[in-house]
């Protein structure tokens, strides 16, 4: 079984700044796919963006993108240009594709991220 | 772009009664949908994979009895938790893929379950 460990409850930062969250996770597998995902207040799941474990190449959207470290098994998320609408629970979350197949997703404990005005 | 409806989006019911929470694709086909559970300000867990036309596949820890999946058309999945419990109260997501190839996954808004 996968695990996805997000090791920071909540983050603070002033509006404009850069914000990274991080992300682990732990697999036996090698065909996955790694996403992060935003839960406003709303409680509606937005993707934000995702990553396709064979491709080495960082994927972008926009100001979002990611750090995949595929060896130390870690996918980060940027934020860049930080807006008060970013403020909303992060979930990174994994997903195998077997069998030509795509599973579940296993998501993260999440982070709380605030943009401050 | 690919819309997924729930309904209700909250419902309050006794203690001992069913409730049924459905899960639509408004504008596309989904062969395969997942049931998810989250608890106040915890992350998502899957509960099941429903796949149309056949039995869903429940994760280890999860009642089958008591969270009953049907999905018995392309556009429509529905959970109905049987003799409710107060600890059945949680917030529950569906999300739909066009197919099992296809990676990304729509959400619904969720449905708010209060047994009281």
């Amino acid at each position: 079984a996968q695990t996805v460990t997000q090791s920071q409850p909540e983050m603070s930062v002033q509006e404009a700044e850069t914000v990274t969250l991080s992300c682990t996770y732990d697999t036996s597998e090698n065909n996955y796919y790694l996403f992060w995902y935003k839960q406003p207040p709303s409680r509606q799941m937005i993707l934000v963006i995702r990553q396709e474990a064979y491709k080495q190449q960082n994927a972008t959207e926009n100001r979002f993108s990611v750090n995949f470290q595929k060896a130390a098994k870690s996918f980060s998320l940027k934020i860049s240009d930080s807006q008060l609408g970013d403020t909303a629970m992060y979930f990174c979350a994994f997903m195998n594709f077997l069998g030509g197949g795509a599973d579940g997703l296993t998501f993260g404990k999440g982070t709380h991220l605030i943009i401050q005005p | 772009g690919a819309v997924v409806s729930q309904h209700p989006s909250w419902v309050i019911c006794k203690s001992g009664t069913s409730v049924k929470i459905e899960c639509r694709s408004l504008d596309f086909q989904a062969t395969t949908m997942f049931w998810y559970r989250q608890f106040p300000k915890q992350s998502l867990m899957l509960m099941a994979t429903s796949n149309e036309g056949s039995k869903a596949t429940y994760e280890q820890g999860v009642e089958k009895d008591k969270f009953l999946i049907n999905h018995a058309s392309l556009t429509l999945s529905t959970l109905t938790v049987t003799s409710a419990h107060p600890e059945d109260s949680s917030f529950y997501i569906c999300s739909a893929r066009k197919d099992r190839a296809n990676t990304e996954a729509f959400f619904g808004q969720g449905t708010r379950l209060t047994v009281v």
